[in-house]
């Protein structure tokens, strides 16, 4: 599984936009890019998942560049409803997901 | 609709205890998995149940640790002869069908497991 590498923690403030970016040098062909949220006390819920250039949900944007070897989460005009711990993940879409440490943004008021 | 219930929330037991703890997945969702979490960590992947059967234990740490699915519904993790570094929350996540591509694996909200 490719290992990926993300900011401990990340501070903002409400409004603001805020990108957390992941870098995973060696992600391999079939693998798959997936961003989960974790709020306190509660199960990582999926964000977004992208393969390669740009992809947009209600909640969130993935960025990937060409070479793939890094992937931003762009999250706009953060609430203090964002306050949590966001993973990055690389793997083929497989059942077994690796999850590192994550950042933990927090959004002031 | 119902998310995954965990059971008990919190659970605080002795060194060399037995401990049980239930998973109650989303309704028609045939993939189970359990995952370990410590303290400032991501989760850890414990095991994966397809239907009934356990399709991968690979990472369960040890022989004390025991999970099963009988009815390929609920599912109950079981830990014998507890130690004070099983202290972890216990998450269990389900999914419609073997997770693939696409296929987003719902979490419970966890069991927070204490050994003293």
């Amino acid at each position: 599984l490719a290992k990926t590498t993300q900011p401990i923690s990340m501070d903002s403030y409400e409004g603001q936009e805020v990108n957390i970016t992941c870098s995973h040098n060696n992600i391999a062909t079939n693998d798959y890019i997936t961003w989960y949220q974790q709020f306190p006390s509660q199960g990582p819920r999926f964000i977004i998942q992208g393969y390669k250039t740009k992809v947009t949900n209600e909640v969130a944007s993935l960025f990937i560049p060409a070479d793939r070897k890094s992937s931003t989460l762009s999250l706009p005009r953060v609430s203090l409803s964002d306050t949590a711990v966001y993973y990055c993940l690389v793997g083929d879409g497989g059942y077994k997901l690796s999850f590192g440490a994550g950042t933990t943004v927090t959004v002031r008021a | 609709g119902a998310g995954v219930s965990q059971t008990p929330s919190n659970k605080v037991t002795e060194k060399g205890k037995y401990v049980e703890l239930r998973c109650d997945p989303i309704s028609g969702h045939t993939a189970l998995y359990w995952y370990r979490q410590s303290l400032g960590q991501g989760p850890e992947f414990l095991i994966y149940f397809q239907g009934t059967g356990a399709a991968d234990d690979s990472g369960l740490p040890n022989d004390r640790f025991f999970a099963v699915r009988p009815e390929g519904s609920v599912s109950t993790l079981k830990i014998q002869r507890t130690e004070r570094g099983d202290s972890a929350v216990y998450l269990c996540a389900s999914s419609l069908s073997p997770s693939g591509r696409g296929e987003t694996q719902y979490f419970g909200p966890g069991t927070r497991l204490l050994v003293l």
